[in-house]
């Protein structure tokens, strides 16, 4: 199974902050890479898909970026509503996996 | 507008069974796979299992292999997850989604919970 090692696994930030997020893959998985986030009591919703495409309607503060093994979600411009979970999924092949989770706090 | 709703979530013993459905609308459902994907309380997303749109091909979770099993209706626009012999780790949030043509999940329903416990 491939696993997916996702960092941090928190972090505080403020308002109009850079994030970024890594998750780094047990072996390659070209771009089948996913981005989402999870607000509390609600279903994820996607952000990025092939490790770089904006889901349609999603601010472009948010990017990703990265192929094989190593990817990254940047949020450019933090803002109030992006303080949320985030986990990235591989699904180059099944099982699919995720990582464990990002938890972006308000500093 | 694509929408997923969950159902049948609820409370039953170890060892237990129940069968969850989801009601798929808002586009056509035979043309993508679908999947199930879970979350324990206050923990991480867990991949369940997914089922292709035509050839009902199934893959499943080392975790629930043998004791789930996916199925759907292209007529009724729905899929199902029947799951036996549950244990208490099984207890979660279980999320039905979409399979986007990219093979990542896209859209989601809201999630229906399942508690197992004596």
């Amino acid at each position: 199974d491939i696993q997916m090692t996702q960092s941090p696994s928190a972090m505080s930030a403020s308002v109009g902050d850079r994030v970024t997020i890594t998750c780094r893959a047990s072996q390659g998985i070209s771009n089948y890479l996913a981005w989402f986030q999870q607000e509390p009591g609600k279903a994820p919703k996607r952000l990025i898909y092939s490790a770089s495409s904006l889901q349609s309607g999603v601010p472009s503060r948010f990017s990703g970026s990265g192929f094989g093994t190593e990817f990254t979600l940047t949020i450019s411009s933090l803002q109030p509503e992006d303080f949320a979970t985030y986990y990235c999924l591989q699904h180059n092949n099944y099982p699919y996996t995720f990582g464990q989770g990002t938890k972006l706090e308000i500093k | 507008e694509v929408q997923l709703v969950e159902s049948g979530g609820g409370l039953v013993k170890p060892g237990g069974s129940l069968r969850l459905s989801c009601a798929a609308s808002g586009f056509i459902f035979s043309s993508y796979s679908m999947t199930w994907v879970r979350q324990a309380p206050g923990k991480g997303l867990e991949w369940v299992s997914s089922m292709s749109g035509s050839s009902g091909h199934s893959s499943y979770a080392d975790s629930v292999k043998g004791r789930f099993s996916m199925s759907r209706d292209n007529g009724k626009n729905s899929v199902y997850l029947q799951m036996s012999s549950l244990r208490v780790e099984d207890t979660a949030v279980y999320y039905c989604a979409r399979i986007g043509y990219d093979t990542a999940p896209d859209y989601w329903g809201q999630g229906t919970l399942v508690t197992v416990s004596s």
